[in-house]
């Protein structure tokens, strides 16, 4: 079964300053998806990014970036020039063709 | 983009009532819907998933009599908790799958569900 770790319950981060995000997955399908949701105080779910297993170019949205390592089963977020609209619990996810396998989340908090 | 309207935002309910919960998608077809119940500071967790026209798929230890789901139709997917009860309060969130393949999700705004 297909699981999702996200080992940073909180991060902290001075804004305009860089923070990582981190998640590892584990599976052993070859095509799916890898998700970034932001879910602030109202609790609507953002997509921030996503990136297709096959494509080995990270994707990147504005500040936001991915590492995405394969073969090491690893996912993570880069949020440049952090804001303080930033601040939100973070979700990562894994998509196949039967659902969304979540992480537990991670509390990033901005700094003024 | 593809949008789901979820209502009610936030439901108060007797024990022992009943709660419907309505997610509707505005401009493409949900063929397929997902329903979440999260509690405070976790994670997201599945209940169910729903098929246009076909009985809904229950999560392990989730009550199909309690949480009933229909999909009657491509645009609307509803979660009715009957005989609510205080425990069944939670934020509940639908989600639909967009596109063909599974790259694509577009989440409901969540109701916030009060059972007293």
């Amino acid at each position: 079964a297909q699981t999702v770790t996200q080992s940073q319950p909180e991060m902290s981060v001075q804004e305009a300053e860089t923070v990582t995000l981190s998640c590892t997955y584990d599976t052993s399908e070859s095509d799916y998806y890898l998700f970034w949701y932001k879910q602030p105080p109202s609790r609507q779910m953002i997509l921030v990014i996503r990136q297709e297993a096959y494509k080995q170019q990270n994707a990147t949205e504005n500040r936001f970036s991915v590492n995405f390592q394969k073969a090491a089963k690893s996912f993570s977020l880069k949020i440049s020039d952090s804001q303080l609209g930033d601040a939100a619990m973070y979700f990562c996810a894994y998509g196949s063709n039967y659902q969304l396998i979540w992480g537990a989340g991670t509390k990033l908090i901005i700094k003024p | 983009g593809a949008v789901v309207s979820q209502h009610p935002s936030w439901v108060i309910c007797k024990s022992g009532t009943s709660v419907k919960i309505e997610c509707r998608s505005l401009d493409f077809q949900a063929t397929t819907m997902f329903w979440y119940r999260q509690f405070p500071k976790q994670s997201l967790m599945l209940m169910a998933t729903s098929n246009e026209g076909s009985k809904a798929t229950y999560e392990q230890g989730v009550e199909k009599d309690k949480f009933l789901i229909n999909h009657a139709s491509l645009t609307l997917s509803t979660l009715t908790v009957t005989s609510a009860h205080p425990e069944d309060s939670s934020f509940y969130i639908c989600s639909a799958r967009t596109g063909s393949r599974f790259g694509g999700y577009t989440f409901g705004s969540g109701t916030r569900l009060t059972v007293v």
